[in-house]
């Protein structure tokens, strides 16, 4: 089984400030990893996502993030947040072994960018 | 395209009414997704289909009743719904048989049972 945790439910951070969003996952076997954002009342939209090699992945709007194998981690991060940046970040895991492409999502972290 | 497209946008129905929800791709993907999210939640996996064929269903009430009628649509079917079913249902896509696994999602119909 995998399950996904997102320990901070929420990120306020000022304009222009750096950020990081932390994802660790738990999995038995090798897993894909993803970062979606949802911004308010629209569906989810894919930042980035780890499949295999480089462990650091880059993604849209200047989002990056570095699958850390050991730490079973995944965490998202940005330089410098823009005003736009605001809106609620979801980690994902999807399990290789079993063929399916089912997501399994964390609990979601609102980020919310401080002018 | 890399669209996944939803109508309605939103929904108001009453708890004695039937009422459909569409979902249509045109990326070739063979895999289907229904998501439920509640506000402030993650999106909570209801329904899969892969090849036009139900493969999952994640003990979802027979209240919902999913249907695949071709490769590019996906209906849900809403029947004697409750107050609690009130919620964003998420409808995504994504190529079968490869391990990439990225889903597409569309924007989501915002579906209130009063």
């Amino acid at each position: 089984a995998q399950s996904v945790t997102q320990l901070d439910s929420q990120v306020p951070v000022f304009e222009e400030a750096p950020v990081e969003l932390r994802c660790n996952y738990s999995s038995s076997v090798s897993v894909y990893l993803f970062w979606y954002v949802q911004y308010p009342n629209q569906g989810l939209q894919l930042l980035l996502k780890y499949l295999s090699g480089s462990t650091l992945v880059k993604g849209i709007n200047g989002f990056e993030a570095e699958f850390n194998k050991s730490q079973t981690s995944f965490h998202l991060r940005k330089p410098s947040v823009h005003i736009s940046d605001t809106a609620e970040y979801f980690c994902a895991v999807r399990n290789d072994q079993t063929g399916a492409n089912n997501l399994f999502f964390g609990t979601g972290t609102r980020l919310t960018v401080i002018p | 395209d890399t669209e996944v497209t939803q109508t309605p946008k939103h929904l108001v129905m009453g708890m004695t009414n039937k009422k459909s929800l569409k979902c249509e791709q045109h990326m070739g993907h063979r895999a289907m997704y229904w998501y439920k999210q509640k506000a402030k939640k993650p999106p909570e996996l209801m329904f899969v289909y892969s090849y036009e064929k139900l493969s999952i269903n994640e003990s979802v009430p027979s209240r919902f009743s999913p249907e695949c009628p071709n490769s590019s649509l996906l209906n849900l079917h809403l029947h004697a719904l409750q107050p609690e079913d009130s919620a964003l249902y998420l409808c995504a896509s994504s190529q079968q048989g490869d391990s990439l696994g990225e889903q597409y999602f569309g924007p989501g119909t915002r579906l209130t049972v009063t």
